[in-house]
């Protein structure tokens, strides 16, 4: 099975602080997604990366930044934190047309 | 760009009873995806449909792909307390970006 590993499932932040969001999958996938979760407003999407070196905006980009060096680490860059991206934080790997998205446990964020 | 309505919002059915979650999209469905959360954790995938009326079914549930309509549907037949959680639907528009409907939250009362 295809597995998508978030490094923290928890994380309490000071407003202001840099902060970093894992995400690992072993599963040599190219593409590879940040997606934030909030009441009533669903998930949508931060960024996304059809390659090494390679990223895309995706809905709500403001205030993120993303890296991905390596094919199977894509990490999620808050500059500096804010207490409106207190969230639940998932990250997804997909193969391809045809195949389904997988997702990590998410990470849920608290700035303070 | 594409957005997905789910409905209803939210259900409370009692054990034993059967149920249906719809997902509409605003445009032409390439792919459609239904993924369940529990409160706090990732999404588990459930099914992929790919083909207007394509059906699949996995143990007691059923979800089907109406390609006019712009539409699918999730059937739960005999829900139990395990079918609780947030069921999400959502498509990729042949674009590679994953977009989801808002959710719907089950809870099935023993």
């Amino acid at each position: 099975d295809v597995k998508v590993t978030q490094s923290s499932r928890y994380l309490v932040k000071r407003t202001g602080e840099k902060v970093f969001l894992e995400c690992v999958q072993d599963m040599d996938h190219e593409n590879m997604f940040w997606y934030r979760q909030d009441p009533g407003l669903g998930l949508r999407l931060i960024y996304f990366s059809y390659d090494v070196k390679m990223k895309e905006k995706g809905d709500i980009p403001e205030g993120y930044s993303v890296s991905r060096e390596k094919k199977e680490r894509f990490s999620l860059i808050l500059e500096s934190a804010s207490t409106n991206q207190t969230s639940m934080y998932l990250c997804a790997s997909f193969r391809g047309s045809g195949y389904g998205y997988t997702f990590g446990s998410g990470t849920r964020l608290t700035v303070v | 760009s594409q957005e997905l309505e789910q409905s209803p919002q939210s259900l409370i059915v009692q054990e034993g009873k059967n149920l249906t979650i719809n997902c509409t999209s605003s445009k032409t469905l390439y792919g459609l995806y239904w993924y369940k959360q529990k409160y706090g954790e990732g999404l588990i995938f459930l099914m992929m449909l790919q083909k207007g009326g394509e059906e699949k079914s996995h143990e007691k549930i059923t979800a089907k792909l109406d390609e006019k309509k712009q539409q699918s549907s999730l059937h739960i037949t005999a829900s139990q307390p395990s079918h609780a959680g947030i069921y999400l639907c959502g498509a990729d528009g042949n674009t590679g970006k994953l977009i989801f409907g808002q959710g719907t939250t089950l809870q099935v009362k023993p």
